[in-house]
């Protein structure tokens, strides 16, 4: 059971605008900024937002983060089979003194 | 190029000891803090351990507390996880990682070892 709550899966066709949720509380990311990963299959994490909505250098501007209160959310427009992947959100819990992730949500292109 | 390259997993019998090492090339690794990261097989990831650019502050997951222990040597670009009293819960890909100082976010990872603990 992880701490953040990501929903399992999610799908959309070429071209669609997908959501993912991130859940949590006010000692994680009611009280710090959300982070999201992108793994693809067989390989390591790759950050895709830091500081709620904020890319790294490399990433489309498809990719974009929003925080209100305890959730979060990622949103990928002009949805692309390249996007099929496993999407994490991450924040600080100070109640834990650790990092604490979601489950994943697996993204799937039809 | 920013590398960190994890070596040192393997099979290993239950109550058994390991220690993985990361090596960082392509950056000045001192400044930075570092973590580790496992994902068990056909599952999400789970932090375990940071520790910060002077060897402190260390924390650690609930989940390994008092069994295992991060260390870093700054003079060796490399980090370290020793790894004892293994279960076989503890079965996953292990991941050094680095937190960027502005961000905190983790802003690169190696490319993982794997760890099996079985009998």
């Amino acid at each position: 059971q992880s701490v953040l709550t990501q929903p399992p899966s999610a799908s959309g066709t070429p071209g669609q605008r997908v959501t993912i949720s991130c859940s949590g509380s006010s000692s994680n990311i009611g009280s710090n900024t959300v982070t999201w990963y992108q793994q693809l299959p067989g390989t390591a994490p790759k950050l895709l937002i830091y500081s709620n909505n904020q890319r790294p250098s490399g990433v489309p501007d498809r990719f974009s983060g929003s925080k209100s209160g305890t959730s979060a959310s990622l949103a990928i427009s002009g949805l692309q089979s390249e996007d099929e992947a496993d999407y994490y959100c991450a924040a600080w819990d100070a109640s834990l003194n650790g990092w604490v992730f979601g489950g994943g949500t697996k993204l799937t292109v039809l | 190029e920013v590398q960190l390259v994890e070596s040192g997993g393997g099979l290993v019998q239950p109550g058994g000891s390991l220690r993985l090492s990361c090596a960082a090339s392509g950056f000045t690794f001192s400044p930075y803090s570092m973590n580790w990261v496992r994902q068990a097989p056909g599952k999400g990831l789970e932090w375990i351990s940071y520790i910060g650019t002077s060897s402190s502050p260390i924390h650690y997951a609930d989940s390994v507390k008092g069994r295992f222990t991060i260390s870093r040597d700054n003079a060796k670009n490399s980090l370290y996880l020793q790894m004892n009293s293994l279960r076989a819960e503890d079965t996953a890909v292990y991941y050094c990682a680095r937190r960027d100082p502005r961000s905190h976010a983790f802003d690169f990872w190696g490319q993982g070892t794997m760890v099996t603990v079985s009998s």
